[in-house]
């Protein structure tokens, strides 16, 4: 059974800090790994998608990386903005799921 | 390109009644799929469909069942129900039977709570 752990669980820092959410899984056999974003009591958005024979995925100020061998995904968030205030969710997906962790609650002030 | 959408936004119902969760995929999408998130976890895979048939079903009761519809729609129903079924409840949309397609787009959600 797949397991997901995202630390840290909360993460508080100044705007502008360059920062790393730390994603890690039990079970390799992924198909690919998504990242997304939850506003409170709101939906979530996608932000990237690391298909399991990729190594890393860009879009604008974020980057993730992905590490089958190591069951590691990182998402690093360059110089970060108020306006990135938000929970942070890391997935892995088997055939027709997606396994999330707790998530990372990011607080970026100004 | 219309996005997933779900309704109702917000739903209370007292323990032992039953509900129906709606939800319109993705334009172009094929695939449903329906999760739990209670409050400060992250959300739990309650099932898939795919093309009006399950395609893959989580930890969940029989209670739980839903059902696609030929223009790809979905419901999520839920019997019975329990103080711990408060909860929001999101669908999301893909393209394929899963796999390598497996890329999810989820809704809004709907916030259920029961008393």
């Amino acid at each position: 059974k797949q397991e997901v752990t995202q630390i840290p669980a909360a993460l508080s820092v100044p705007e502008g800090e360059n920062l790393v959410l730390n994603c890690s899984f039990t079970d390799s056999a992924i198909y690919n790994l998504q990242w997304f974003r939850q506003d409170p009591g709101k939906g979530l958005t996608s932000l990237l998608l690391i298909q399991s024979s990729q190594r890393e995925q860009t879009s604008g100020r974020l980057n993730a990386s992905l590490d089958k061998s190591s069951g590691r995904s990182t998402l690093y968030i360059a110089a970060s903005q108020p306006g990135d205030s938000a929970t942070y969710l890391c997935a892995c997906s088997g055939y027709s799921t997606l396994t999330f962790g707790k998530g990372t609650m990011l607080l970026v002030s100004p | 390109e219309t996005g997933v959408t779900q309704s109702p936004t917000h739903l209370i119902k007292t323990r032992g009644q039953q509900v129906t969760l709606r939800c319109s995929s993705q334009s172009g999408h094929n695939t449903v799929s329906w999760y739990q998130q209670a409050l400060g976890q992250g959300p739990q895979f309650i099932f898939q469909y795919y093309r009006e048939e399950e395609n893959g079903r989580g930890n969940f009761p029989p209670r739980f069942s839903g059902l696609q519809f030929p223009n790809y729609s979905s419901e999520l129903n839920v019997n019975a129900l329990e103080l711990d079924d408060s909860a929001l409840y999101l669908c999301a949309s893909s393209w394929g039977a899963g796999g390598i397609n497996n890329e999810q787009f989820f809704g809004p959600g709907t916030r259920l709570t029961v008393l």
